[in-house]
């Protein structure tokens, strides 16, 4: 069964810092990887998807890398900003139908200015 | 592009009671997805439609649970005989073709509570 373990499950960072948070899975055999944002009480927000042949994917003060074999992602943010204060989701889709992403539990992240 | 919306943002209810709440698509969107969220928890999923079948759905949906999505465009998720194990956040989601390339696009939630 795959799991998925997010890792810190906080973090307070001053802004401006460059940041790393780390995303793992217990079975390599995915199809892709997506990290999305949720703000309180809010629904969530695609922030990059990683096909499985991918090593990395970018937009804009975000990078998330992907290391399949070693069943690990990376999201990288540079260059934090209060506004980036939110909890951080990664997922990933096991099945071919690609219908049923898994969630880890996800990184609360708070960029203080 | 309107985004995903879903109504109501908040129901409150008695155990015992049931509730509908209802999910609206991307227009173009064939894929829709419910998926359940507890707090300090990832979203868990429930079900799965491609136009107007239902695909897929996980050991969560219980008997109590059911689904629609009539004609392909908006669905409704009905619980019958609310419990309190049932307080959640229930989100919706659309996705233009499969999920292996092309992003899930979430609504706000509806956020359950059952007392």
């Amino acid at each position: 069964k795959q799991e998925v373990t997010q890792i810190p499950a906080a973090l307070s960072v001053p802004e401006g810092e460059n940041l790393v948070l780390n995303c793992s899975f217990t079975d390599s055999a995915i199809y892709n990887l997506q990290w999305f944002r949720q703000d309180p009480g809010k629904g969530l927000t695609s922030l990059l998807l990683i096909q499985s042949s991918q090593r990395e994917q970018t937009s804009g003060r975000l990078n998330a890398s992907l290391d399949k074999s070693s069943g690990r992602s990376t999201l990288y943010i540079v260059a934090s900003q209060p506004g980036d204060s939110a909890t951080y989701l990664c997922a990933v889709i096991s099945n071919q139908a690609g219908t049923a992403l898994i969630f880890g539990k996800g990184t609360t992240l708070s960029v203080s200015s | 592009d309107t985004g995903v919306s879903q109504d109501p943002r908040h129901k409150i209810t008695k155990r015992g009671q049931n509730v509908t709440f209802r999910c609206d698509p991307i227009s173009e969107h064939n894929r829709l997805y419910w998926y359940r969220q507890t707090l300090g928890q990832g979203p868990e999923f429930l079900t799965y439609f491609q136009n107007e079948a239902q695909l897929e759905k996980s050991r969560l949906l219980s008997d109590r649970f059911s689904a629609e999505r009539p004609k392909g465009s908006f669905s409704t998720l009905e619980i019958q005989r609310t419990e309190q194990g049932d307080s959640a956040m229930y989100l919706c989601a659309s996705s233009l073709s499969s999920g292996l390339d092309s992003p899930l696009h979430f609504g706000n939630g509806t956020r359950l509570t059952v007392t």
